[in-house]
């Protein structure tokens, strides 16, 4: 089944305890992009990834790092959380990205959500 | 960076009754999106329609890329409809933008 995971599903931490959040999907996609959700802002674009080693900031990059050392792994890492960074956090993969994923139509496929709360 | 309007915000249905959600966009876009997030948190891509009409059962969306905004058509609601409704748009970077959503619930 094509799928995109998240793990954990839910997390209780403590400010300032480093903490990862993994992202995986079975589809070969190039494309992966981490959003965070908070209420009456919708999504916001944290990270993306157009292929492995390849990543760039989205609009709230401040506080977050990602990696992508292999194309089906996309971990969002967290180095000092604060209670700002509570939210929903969402991974999403896609084949295309840009020019491309429009002239194709592609869409893109999302994890079931990581919900962090930072104390 | 691009800007994406959402309304209304929230909207209240009987079951049954039509409804038109609209998305508002600030600069020409290459990919436009529409999700439905069920109560769950689950999203599911519903179109991808950077221009022109499409159906999908009891849903269509319509955008006019010229005029910058995007329509979402919900006709004969059913309560499995309920939920946040958002565009997402991406103006030609790598980047997509997320409209703050609307959030509709559809009464029995």
């Amino acid at each position: 089944e094509a799928q995109v995971t998240q793990n954990p599903r839910y997390l209780i931490t403590v400010t300032g305890k480093k903490l990862t959040v993994t992202c995986s999907q079975n589809m070969n996609h190039e494309y992966m992009s981490w959003y965070r959700q908070d209420p009456g802002l919708g999504l916001r674009q944290i990270y993306y990834s157009m292929n492995v080693e390849v990543t760039d900031k989205g609009d709230v990059p401040e506080g977050y790092k990602v990696s992508r050392k292999e194309k089906r792994n996309f971990p969002l890492i967290l180095e000092s959380p604060s209670p700002n960074q509570t939210s929903l956090y969402f991974c999403a993969s896609s084949m295309f990205w840009g020019q491309l994923a429009g002239d194709l139509g592609d869409t893109q496929y999302f994890g079931p959500g990581t919900r962090l709360t930072v104390l | 960076g691009i800007q994406v309007e959402q309304s209304p915000p929230d909207l209240i249905l009987q079951e049954g009754a039509n409804s038109t959600l609209r998305c508002n966009f600030s600069d020409s876009v290459n990919n436009l999106q529409w999700f439905h997030q069920n109560p769950w948190g689950q999203l599911i891509n519903l179109f991808y329609i950077p221009s022109g009409t499409k159906q999908n059962g009891r849903l269509s969306a319509t955008t006019v890329a010229t005029e910058r905004y995007s329509l979402l058509y919900i006709s004969s609601s059913q309560t499995t409809d309920s939920g946040v409704y958002f565009c997402a748009v991406d103006n030609y970077g790598q980047n997509f933008v997320f409209g703050p959503g609307t959030r509709l619930s559809v009464l029995p």
